[in-house]
This record gives C-alpha cells, sequence and structure tokens, in this order.
C-alpha cells in the first residue's frame, strides 16, 4: 500500500503555460517535500512544507513555483510560466511525524514542456 | 557545502557475484544516511535508514553499513529483480530534514 500517490502520472505542457501537480497522501502527515529529477541527473530538494506553510526551500524554487494544499489533504505544487528546463520528474514525499525522519516518495510525475 | 558522492556510476554483475556500492558524504552534522531503491521512471523505494557509526542494517541480500564518512551497501548474491538504480541521501541536523541525494549506482544483474 503506497504512502502517496500523484496525479497526473504524464504531463505534456506548453512553454509558457501554467500546471498543477498533485500529491495525495493515504493518510494524514505532517510533513511534505517536492524533488525534481532531470532525466539522467539526481534527484533534487525543490521545498519542504509544515504546518500549512513553506518551511524551507531550494535555489530552484523560485518565484514562478508555489505550493499549497488547498482542502487539508491534497498537496500541490504549481509552476506558473513553464519553462524547457522544467522538464523532469517531481516527485511528492511525506514524513509521518517528528518521531521519524524517513521520506516515503510518491510514484512521480513526469512533466514534458514543448 | 553538504555533499554525496556515489561509486561506481555503473556496476554490472552476474547472477551470485556479491559486490558492494559505496557512499562518501560530507555534512555539517548527520541526523541520517538513508538508502534508496529506484527503478526507470518510479520513484524512490526506501529500503534503510542509518544514524551513527557502526550501525548495521539488513534486509534480504542487502546490507547496509555506516563509518563517520561514507556508506556501503553490500549485495550478496544478488538476482535479476535486483536491477535498479540505488540511491543514498543523508539528512542534515539543521534545517527540515530535507534529502542531499547522490547520482546513484546503476546495478544491472545478469542472469
Amino acid at each position: 500500500e503506497p504512502e502517496v500517490t500523484q496525479t497526473p502520472s504524464h504531463q505534456v505542457t506548453q512553454m509558457g503555460q501554467e500546471v498543477i501537480l498533485r500529491c495525495v497522501p493515504i493518510s494524514n502527515h505532517l510533513y511534505f517535500y517536492w524533488y525534481r529529477q532531470i532525466l539522467g541527473q539526481k534527484v533534487e530538494f525543490l521545498v519542504s512544507f509544515y504546518n500549512n506553510e513553506i518551511s524551507e526551500k531550494s535555489e530552484i524554487f523560485d518565484d514562478q513555483f508555489s505550493v499549497e494544499r488547498p482542502d487539508g489533504s491534497n498537496f500541490t505544487l504549481k509552476i506558473r510560466s513553464t519553462k524547457l528546463e522544467d522538464s523532469a520528474m517531481y516527485f511528492c514525499a511525506i514524513r509521518r511525524a517528528s518521531l521519524t525522519d524517513t521520506q516515503y516518495f510518491g510514484p512521480g510525475t513526469r512533466l514534458t514542456v514543448l | 557545502e553538504d555533499q554525496v558522492t556515489q561509486s561506481p556510476e555503473a556496476l554490472r554483475l552476474q547472477e551470485g557475484e556479491s559486490s558492494s556500492l559505496n557512499c562518501s558524504y560530507t555534512v555539517s552534522g548527520l541526523r541520517g544516511l538513508f538508502w534508496y531503491r529506484q527503478d526507470p521512471g518510479k520513484g524512490p523505494e526506501f529500503l534503510f535508514t542509518l544514524y551513527s557509526a557502526g550501525e548495521e542494517k539488513e534486509k534480504e541480500r542487502l546490507k547496509a553499513t555506516l563509518t563517520k564518512k561514507e556508506s556501503f551497501l553490500h549485495i550478496t548474491a544478488p538476482k535479476p529483480e535486483d536491477s535498479a538504480t540505488y540511491l543514498c541521501a543523508v539528512q542534515a541536523t539543521s534545517g527540515t530534514y530535507k534529502y542531499i541525494f547522490g547520482t546513484g549506482t546503476r546495478l544491472k544483474v545478469l542472469a
């Protein structure tokens, strides 16, 4: 049973368009993370989210990115104006509670920007 | 700067041929070191967490060990289904427990 699911599995968009990637945890989690992996490269941290606010973000997470948890369940990553270099796999990860450090990853969304 | 380096980049083994993967790290303060398995087009799948030097964890044909500067993932008598990319990540004591990943080792086990 996966800890978290992601939708869509694959998103194709035109450069300059907005995309929203969704992460749906199976049970109640407090800590959320987004990572991305450009094809053939390492997994890179984007942002962490706790108690409905951003806890930490990387240099990659610039003004075109935003995150929110609109309904207390789904966790979304929005890219306002996509660029070719945003093409990557985007992974959501969750951490169950402060008592454990392990993150569990979703299956990912493959974003292709044309 | 916190950094993780994995070697080798790629490894081909015959079925039953044991080997080890290396993960070297530099981090301001280590909270934990994590091993994941990643199949093509999939998300990382959790394998092990290690917290302190000398610690070891085992699961089936895999054993992970940790020193103050590196970790090893030992694969004993591998099978073709062990073929995957193995990722190492470290977590610092400061911040929000984000992961810093290495580039991974692509393992191919031939029947």
